[in-house]
């Protein structure tokens, strides 16, 4: 089983649309969660991290649910400019190796 | 500020040749790290570093070697190149706060092994 399983998409979705992304984590040791965003070829950068009461930003709100290790990502009024893949990212307690990543979840936003 | 920087930003490469990747951080972060992104695949972490003298293997650490001789440059040397190595390289940093472990990348090298 991999340690960050995220729903690869694509997801296409219309201008306007509200749209949901889903992650779950193995390891019971994660202590911190972020979402990426990536855009094409290019590098990661972080967009949010994710707390345990959930968390927004602008139209962005991440959920964690550390009892299913499950995190979410919701997108309101999706733009254009959102397009891009997701990655679901997890920090495990005491890891030196600092953080997994999903493989992500590819999102295009269709004019 | 630069952040992190990277160099080259492509390379085609022979099989058997070798090379180097630089990276290089101006935010003093102890933290450093060099992933492989394949076509459609997440990163895969191959070395790490948590401070000038110290290195650490990640999961695919195989035909690749590091140094860390100042806080500032991570340098990642592909020894015997493989088309299997055709990959995006990515370098990364992080603080060492203690919680929270945001890495910042650099913009990625393209490698091609023919």
């Amino acid at each position: 089983r991999k340690e960050v399983e995220q729903d690869p998409g694509p997801f296409n979705v219309p201008e306007g649309a509200t749209v949901a992304f889903n992650c779950t984590y193995s390891n019971s040791a994660s202590q911190s969660f972020f979402w990426y965003r990536q855009d094409c070829r290019k590098e990661p950068k972080l967009l949010m991290s994710v707390y345990s009461s959930g968390n927004e930003d602008g139209r962005f709100t991440a959920q964690l649910n550390r009892a299913s290790q499950y995190i979410s990502l919701l997108i309101r009024d999706s733009k254009l400019s959102d397009s891009a893949t997701y990655l679901c990212v997890v920090n495990v307690r005491g890891s030196a190796r600092q953080l997994t990543f999903g493989s992500g979840t590819q999102l295009t936003v269709l004019p | 500020n630069a952040g992190v920087t990277q160099t080259p930003k492509f390379r085609i490469l022979k099989i058997g040749q070798s090379m180097t990747l630089q990276c290089a951080q101006d935010m003093n972060h102890n933290y450093m790290y060099w992933y492989r992104q394949d076509p459609g695949m997440g990163l895969k972490l191959i070395y790490y570093s948590v401070g000038a003298g110290i290195t650490d293997k990640g999961e695919v650490p195989n035909g690749y070697n590091v140094s860390r001789s100042t806080t500032e440059d991570f340098p990642l040397r592909l020894e015997l190149a493989a088309p299997s190595q055709t990959s995006v390289y990515f370098c990364a940093s992080s603080y060492d706060s203690g919680g929270a472990k945001t890495q910042y990348f650099g913009p990625g090298t393209r490698l091609l092994v023919l």
